[in-house]
């Protein structure tokens, strides 16, 4: 089946740039989306099709896919961006629902 | 406003067959497009997807599990069940039900979650 890879940990200072990747053979050819998870809470969607927001996500939240990594970026981090975010694609297979392991960003 | 709720059992023993019921509002699953998915989370550990049903009563399960999920919808009472047997300790999680956003990309994501029941498995 399909894996996805995720650094275990992302640190950034507030007011910097935060980047998780997402890593998988060939993943630029296929859609990836990305969900936040706040401890304690059901994870959001912020990001699908690699690159669109669902309403209510800010601007700052942003996505790209090419070649074997898809990247979410976070501009100018905030505090209350701390969570563990995860990557998920959808592959037309026999196991069609794919999350990575997951990446906890730190905000120093 | 589409909202989903878990419910089940908190405490289920070893051996046993868990049964989840995800009640849901804020949209048909007799509509065209619409599915409904379970997804879990072990303590401390990653999302794991289960299993999906559609509107048309497709259903796709997740290939490590499928020999003991079921899943299934009751339309007229806005319900998804999974069901799970012969539980293990390992199978101890936080399970979720979404609603299933189908993208312009034909790739479909979890676009609203229920807030999660957790489920311990234990004598």
């Amino acid at each position: 089946s399909y894996v996805l890879t995720q650094p275990p940990s992302v640190s950034v200072a507030p007011g910097q740039t935060a980047r998780i990747t997402c890593g998988g053979n060939n993943i630029g050819s296929k859609s990836v989306h990305w969900y936040q998870q706040k401890p304690g809470q059901a994870p959001v969607l912020v990001v699908y099709d690699d690159s669109d927001r669902p309403s209510g996500i800010p601007e700052r939240f942003s996505g790209s896919n090419s070649g074997n990594t898809a990247t979410l970026t976070i501009s100018r981090v905030e505090a209350g961006d701390e969570a563990d975010y995860y990557c998920q694609v959808w592959d037309s297979s026999s196991d069609p629902v794919v999350f990575g392991g997951g990446t906890k960003l730190t905000v120093l | 406003q589409i909202t989903l709720k878990e419910s089940g059992p908190t405490l289920v023993k070893p051996t046993q067959t868990l049964t989840l019921t995800c009640t849901f509002s804020g949209f048909s699953l007799s509509t065209s497009g619409v599915g409904v998915g379970w997804i879990r989370q072990p303590p401390g550990k990653a999302l794991e997807w289960l299993a999906l049903i559609y509107w048309d009563d497709d259903k796709r399960y997740s290939p490590s599990l499928k020999s003991r999920l079921t899943i299934t919808k009751d339309t007229s009472k806005n319900q998804v069940v999974l069901t799970m047997t012969n539980m293990d300790p390992v199978d101890t999680a936080t399970y979720y039900c979404a609603h299933i956003l189908s993208t312009a990309m034909g790739a479909d994501a979890f676009d609203i979650w229920g807030q999660g029941t957790m489920v311990t498995v234990s004598s």
